[in-house]
């Protein structure tokens, strides 16, 4: 059974630009949240899609926003990168979030922003 | 104050030693508790998960809630090497919402 992939696993970026990151989760799971990982705040919920809706949102800017397909793979888009955007950015696959059995997370993208 | 408190260490134990993770919680809206552990250049996964209050063995593993403490513990008994990482505590509820929260994690040496 393959795992939650996610891709790019590296970016290196510059402040301004905007990036999208990509994330295929395990076949079945309908459910995918990204959570942003640093070392100063661990890891925080960025938002959460269930069926190609988001359902629930943490509290980062507008800047930061995704999608869900119908084939329940997901896209995070950051625009206007900031430095302090620089993090591992996990995505999470689960069958239905609403009761959480738990995630299966992916090796994450590690973004750079220079 | 955060609503899930964890030591981030480091903790360094000798193999073979038995290794106490814990974690305090704020919200006494939490039902779902987990244990993930994370290696470096990796995602989280998932080690234990316990539903309300009570112990739950798997392996050299053994995980606890006291939901009247607001208090979770991850024990591993025999610890080897491989164990070497870092555990992050997380814990859940779909009251008002369905939310997950993250420990910060506590960095775990064990010395061959």
């Amino acid at each position: 059974k393959a795992g939650v992939t996610q891709t790019p696993r590296y970016l290196i970026k510059t402040r301004g630009q905007q990036v999208t990151l990509s994330c295929s989760p395990i076949s079945g799971h309908r459910s995918v949240s990204w959570y942003q990982q640093t070392p100063g705040q661990g890891l925080q919920f960025l938002f959460e899609y269930f069926s190609e809706t988001q359902r629930n949102k943490g509290n980062f800017p507008g800047r930061f926003s995704g999608r869900q397909f119908s084939n329940s793979r997901s896209e995070m888009n950051v625009s206007t990168l900031e430095l302090g955007d620089s993090a591992l950015y996990l995505c999470a696959s689960s069958q239905d979030g609403a009761v959480n059995y738990g995630y299966t997370f992916g090796s994450g993208t590690r973004l750079t922003v220079v | 104050q955060k609503e899930v408190e964890q030591d981030p260490g480091p903790l360094s134990v000798p193999e073979g030693a038995i290794v106490s993770l814990n974690c305090t919680y704020s919200n006494s809206a939490f039902q779902y508790f987990m244990w993930y552990r994370q290696y470096s250049r990796k995602g989280p996964e998932l080690l234990m998960y316990t539903y309300s209050s009570g112990n739950k063995e798997d392996g050299r593993f053994t995980a606890q809630v006291d939901k009247s403490s607001k208090y979770i513990s991850l024990f591993i008994r025999d610890s080897q090497p491989s164990d070497s990482a870092t555990y992050l505590c997380a814990m859940s509820t779909n009251t008002g919402g369905f939310k997950t929260i993250f420990g910060a994690g506590t960095r775990l040496f064990v010395k061959a």
